[in-house]
């Protein structure tokens, strides 16, 4: 079983509508996530990361982590065609002197239609 | 803040030579830089975490004498692919873990071919 584990899509949404990204994880010493988003040819870049339980909002954005269930998701309100990219889910489910490396999921791709 | 940079952000090398890829952190330290190597359509994958001050440590399977990780400084990390064959070329990114509430910064990447 993969550490990190996502659906590899393509998800397609309409424009306005909302999009959900989801992410399973088997670590239950993982203690933080991370969603990034990726365009084609560019390295990615941090939407928002989550360590609690519960809800986290930013902007259009909000991530929720069910720790228990060791599931973690991204929805994007009010989609638009700009947020079509690849998402990548990542954990760091190991420490190594102070910092922690993080693994990533395969990454769904999401297309918005207008 | 924390603004990672990497250079250069594209190279084309023939098969046999070494190329070098360097990570700069701008405006923080880090102790401690990931490097990862993403195929087309594929994820990330963790190929070394660069240590300031020490050996890096590699992930399971990259040879650590091909890819040579230097970490001088506290803002410095460089990648050495050596001998490098066709099968080296793709996309290397370099990360650092920046203070609080920035997460993980990524370097605007590396597009290797060997040709």
């Amino acid at each position: 079983q993969k550490e990190v584990e996502q659906n590899s899509g393509p998800l397609s949404v309409p424009e306005g509508a909302i999009a959900s990204l989801n992410c399973t994880y088997s670590d239950r010493g993982s203690q933080s996530f991370f969603w990034y988003r990726q365009y084609s040819g560019k390295s990615p870049e941090l939407i928002m990361f989550i360590y609690s339980n519960g809800d986290k909002e930013d902007g259009r954005f909000t991530a929720q982590l069910n720790k228990a269930s060791q599931y973690v998701s991204l929805l994007i309100r009010d989609s638009q065609p700009s947020d079509s990219a690849t998402y990548l889910c990542a954990g760091n489910p190991s420490k190594i002197q102070g910092a922690q490396k993080l693994v990533f999921g395969q990454g769904t791709r999401l297309t918005i239609n207008p | 803040g924390a603004v990672v940079s990497q250079h250069p952000s594209r190279v084309i090398c023939k098969s046999g030579t070494s190329v070098k890829i360097e990570c700069r952190s701008l405006d923080f330290q880090a102790t401690t830089m990931f490097w990862y190597r993403q195929f087309p359509k594929q994820s990330l994958m963790l190929m070394a975490t660069s240590n300031e001050g020490s050996k890096a440590t590699y992930e399971q399977g990259v040879e650590k004498d091909k890819f040579l990780i230097n970490h001088a400084s506290l803002t410095l990390s460089t990648l050495t692919v050596t001998s490098a064959h066709p099968e080296d070329s793709s996309f290397y990114i370099c990360s650092a873990q920046a203070p609080a509430n920035y997460g993980y910064t990524f370097g605007s990447g590396t597009r290797l071919t060997v040709v």
